[in-house]
């Protein structure tokens, strides 16, 4: 059990650029999170995807957001166009299928809009 | 509208004694409710969860009371030492199918003196 690997750790663009994180879930785990995180605040769903079926997303996931995991292992989540309002911890976390398995998270990605 | 709340952003105890976390929720919907601990630069990670068919889970130094009729749950920390000093975080979900689908509290920094 290698844990949810998350890349970069930190990134740093310019307001209008666009970013895509990636991230490596545990490796028996069919699903996957992508949750945000502000200051202050704890961490909010954004999306999932259970193996490369995206099933839900949060009404906080605009249009210049899109999740991918196109063979079911690892995901990247892109923004497109960024705003200053997107400066925020992206935290990737993989479960197992089924009843009370909880979430493991990664570090994270922490974005800075500049 | 904040679903989960926790209303103490932060605790202090002296090592030995007991910590208490509080965590009140609205959403009489919700049927599992987790708890997670968070160290700086680090995700969170899962530390105790409860169904809402129990009103306690005990997990060595670590129990989760759950009081369905005031909407309460809490977390104690007994006895609390040094390394448990981080970030608490409650959470819940509606059906303990969709745990990775979890509504945050705002945290509360524990910090436990030696």
């Amino acid at each position: 059990d290698t844990g949810v690997s998350q890349d970069p750790r930190h990134k740093i663009t310019k307001r209008g650029q666009n970013v895509t994180f990636r991230c490596d879930p545990i490796s028996e785990h069919n699903r996957l999170y992508w949750y945000r995180q502000t200051l202050g605040q704890g961490p909010e769903f954004l999306t999932y995807f259970q193996n490369e079926a995206q099933l839900e997303k949060s009404r906080l996931l605009s249009d210049r957001f899109s999740a991918e995991r196109p063979k079911g292992s690892f995901s990247t989540l892109e923004i497109q166009r960024t705003e200053q309002g997107d400066s925020a911890m992206y935290l990737c976390a993989s479960s197992k299928t089924g009843g009370g398995s909880p979430l493991h998270f990664g570090n994270g990605t922490r974005l800075t809009v500049t | 509208d904040q679903q989960v709340k926790q209303n103490s952003p932060s605790l202090s105890v002296q090592e030995g004694r007991i910590s208490i976390l509080n965590c009140d929720y609205t959403n009489s919907m919700f049927d599992y409710f987790l708890w997670y601990k968070k160290y700086p630069a680090e995700g969170p990670t899962f530390l105790i969860s409860i169904s809402s068919i129990k009103d306690k889970n005990e997990d060595g130094r670590f129990t989760v009371f759950l009081n369905k009729s005031a909407k309460h749950l809490s977390l104690h920390i007994v006895p609390s030492q040094p390394g448990d000093s981080a970030v608490y975080f409650c959470a819940a979900s509606k059906g303990s199918s969709n745990t990775g689908k979890l509504i945050f509290g705002q945290g509360t920094t524990l910090q436990v003196k030696p």
